[in-house]
């Protein structure tokens, strides 16, 4: 069974500073995806950012970026120029592209992000 | 339109009731999920349908009753449950095999 691992159970930012969250993931699969959802405190999870594991670019998506290791098995998210809206729980997520997997989304632990105005 | 609704966004019952939560999504999704969520804890995943038909469940308690009456439903209705379910109720639609789920806002559920 794979397992996400988030080490950092809450990270600071200064408003407009950059922060990397990380994400490592456990897997013998070559063919996957990697997500990171952000929950703020309206509860309801958000996709931020999206990368297929056979891609060997890193996603970008505006200010949040991913650095995505595949032999490392590492999946980390930056925020740049980090905005007070960017405060919530943030979780990495892995699904298999096995089909009978069912497509089931496995989440890692979460990091909490606060911004300091 | 990427947009799940889920109703109520809150409710509070007592162990003996009988309650349904409600998903909704328009964006012909064929796949849709419940999740259950403690507080300060990651989504986990109950249920999921793949065209209508309960593809996952995952061993589940049956106080915990899913439905998919259509595409573009989705219930749980819930009866006897105990204070250890009180948690936030996610709901997930995704378009295809590939493709990401998307979320609904949640139903925060109080069991009395």
């Amino acid at each position: 069974a794979q397992t996400v691992t988030q080490s950092q159970p809450e990270m600071s930012v200064q408003e407009a500073e950059t922060v990397t969250l990380s994400c490592t993931y456990d897997t013998s699969e070559s063919d996957y995806y990697l997500f990171w959802y952000k929950q703020p405190p309206s509860r309801q999870m958000i996709l931020v950012i999206r990368q297929e594991a056979y891609k060997q670019q890193n996603a970008t998506e505006n200010r949040f970026s991913v650095n995505f290791q595949k032999a490392a098995k590492s999946f980390s998210l930056k925020i740049s120029d980090s905005q007070l809206g960017d405060a919530a729980m943030y979780f990495c997520a892995y699904r298999s592209a096995i089909k009978a997997a069912g497509n089931k989304l496995t989440f890692g632990g979460g990091t909490r992000v606060l911004v300091k105005p | 339109d990427t947009e799940v609704t889920q109703t109520p966004k809150h409710l509070v019952m007592g162990m003996t009731n009988k309650k349904s939560l409600k998903c909704e999504q328009h964006m012909g999704h064929r796949a849709m999920y419940w999740y259950k969520q403690k507080a300060k804890k990651p989504p986990e995943l109950m249920f999921v349908y793949s065209y209508e038909k309960l593809s996952i469940n995952e061993s589940v308690p049956s106080r915990f009753s899913p439905e998919c009456p259509n595409s573009s439903l989705l219930n749980l209705h819930l009866h006897a449950l105990q204070p250890e379910d009180s948690a936030l109720y996610l709901c997930a639609s995704r378009p295809g095999p590939n493709e990401t789920q998307y979320f609904g806002p949640g139903t925060r559920l109080l069991v009395l």
